[in-house]
């Protein structure tokens, strides 16, 4: 079966601080998706990554930063220099061919 | 704007009473998801529908339905209304037919059940 699971429910920091937020995954699948969407709080979701099974690169983009370590089933996200825009609701999600399934989500108060 | 539409925004209803939600898709993407989220469960995949056809089947109860129009809206049915079914319902578009491509969200509809 497929889980994905974020341990951490809420976090805060103060702002300009980095903050990481944890993703960790199980699937018997040799090929998924991993995906993060924000959730501001006006509420839509927001797509952010994807990344497939066969590519482990991390990724930057801009002041945001994905790991991905296949070894540890894990894939998780970096926000550096945070900023009060960046608190929402973040989900990691993985999806085999047809379904895709979410996790918890991680709250993440970004203080001023 | 992620280009997807639902309506309505809000919706209050009592319990045994059906209502339909209705999403149209971003221009050009074929497939439409529909997802609930709880504060309990979080975000649920309810249903799949791509091109007319549906593609895959969530948790979603069988007093939910769904269909997906040839013009590409898709209106999401919940009948027999109980508390429980108090919760915002996403739908999402996406190009191609699995599920493991992008997702671009509309807003919306939070059903409450009185």
């Amino acid at each position: 079966a497929q889980k994905v699971t974020q341990a951490q429910t809420e976090i805060s920091v103060v702002e300009k601080e980095d903050v990481t937020l944890d993703c960790v995954y199980e699937t018997r699948d040799t090929t998924y998706y991993l995906f993060w969407y924000k959730q501001p709080p006006s509420g839509e979701l927001v797509f952010l990554i994807r990344r497939n099974s066969f590519d482990e690169q991390n990724e930057i983009s801009g002041r945001y930063s994905w790991n991905f370590q296949k070894s540890t089933s894990s894939f998780n996200f970096t926000i550096t220099a945070s900023q009060v825009v960046d608190s929402a609701v973040y989900f990691c999600a993985l999806s085999g061919y047809d379904k895709i399934i979410f996790g918890k989500g991680t709250r993440l108060h970004i203080l001023p | 704007d992620s280009g997807v539409t639902q309506t309505p925004k809000h919706l209050i209803t009592a319990t045994g009473q059906r209502v339909t939600l209705r999403c149209s898709p971003r221009s050009g993407d074929l497939s439409v998801y529909w997802y609930q989220q709880s504060l309990d469960q979080g975000l649920q995949f309810l249903i799949q529908y791509y091109n007319g056809e549906e593609r895959a089947k969530g948790n979603i109860l069988e007093r939910f339905s769904a269909q997906q129009f040839p013009d590409l809206h898709s209106e999401l049915n919940l009948s027999s209304l109980e508390l429980g079914d108090s919760a915002l319902y996403f739908c999402a578009s996406s190009v191609g037919v699995t599920s493991n491509q992008p997702q671009h969200f509309g807003d919306g509809t939070r059903l409450s059940i009185l």
